[in-house]
């Protein structure tokens, strides 16, 4: 059971937007930053969020990160076949003093 | 450019120990922490701890405190991760992962996978 709840699955058509969701707590998000990576089957995350809302370069701007109280936000527009990936969120937990990570969402495009 | 190139897989019994290996290279080492994360076949990603580059502070994720010791070497920029009374559900792809903040991983190793089986 992961600290950070994210939906198991989220499709869109190719060139659609889609939001992808995390949801966690006061002691997370709510007051710590959130970062997001992507995984493709057999390579390591590759982050495309930090800061919450920051871009590492080279992560096109149809990648967005956004908060709201104690959920954080993933928005990825003109969607693209190759954008099919698992994707997590990520922040640090300050009860527990550890890092934290949702569950991941697998995104289909259709 | 930044590297972090970790050593290769590992088989081991349960009840052995395994000590996975990241060598860092393209920035100062001593200005950041490193992370190890695991992912267990077909499961999300778990954080197993931290620790600074600068002076080898660590900080156990309380699930693994007692079975794992992290260790620096400076003079090389590697990070060692050791896991001790392994379990089959230890079996996992470990990464090691730079921390540009605590809630960030900004750059991550290829991975090595540990195989705990008898």
């Amino acid at each position: 059971q992961s600290v950070l709840t994210q939906p198991p699955s989220v499709s869109a058509a190719p060139g659609q937007e889609v939001t992808i969701t995390c949801s966690g707590s006061n002691s997370n998000i709510g007051n710590n930053y959130v970062s997001w990576y992507q995984q493709f089957p057999g390579t390591a995350p590759k982050p495309l969020i930090y800061d919450t809302n920051k871009r590492p370069s080279g992560i096109p701007d149809r990648f967005s990160g956004s908060k709201s109280g104690t959920s954080a936000t993933l928005g990825i527009t003109g969607l693209q076949t190759g954008d099919e990936a698992d994707y997590y969120c990520g922040t640090w937990d300050s009860s527990l003093s550890a890092a934290v990570f949702g569950g991941g969402t697998k995104l289909t495009v259709l | 450019q930044v590297q972090l190139v970790q050593s290769g897989a590992e088989v081991k019994n349960p009840g052995a120990s395994v000590k996975v290996s990241c060598t860092t290279s393209g920035y100062t080492f001593t200005s950041y922490g490193t992370s190890w994360v695991r992912q267990a076949p077909g499961q999300g990603l778990e954080w197993v701890g931290w620790i600074s580059g600068y002076n080898g502070n660590t900080n156990y994720a309380q699930k693994f405190r007692g079975r794992v010791t992290m260790t620096i070497d400076t003079s090389t920029s590697t990070v060692y991760m050791d896991l001790r009374t392994l379990r089959p559900d230890d079996t996992a792809v470990y990464y090691c992962a730079r921390d540009r903040n605590s809630a960030t991983r900004d750059y991550w190793g290829q991975g090595t996978l540990v195989t705990v089986s008898s």
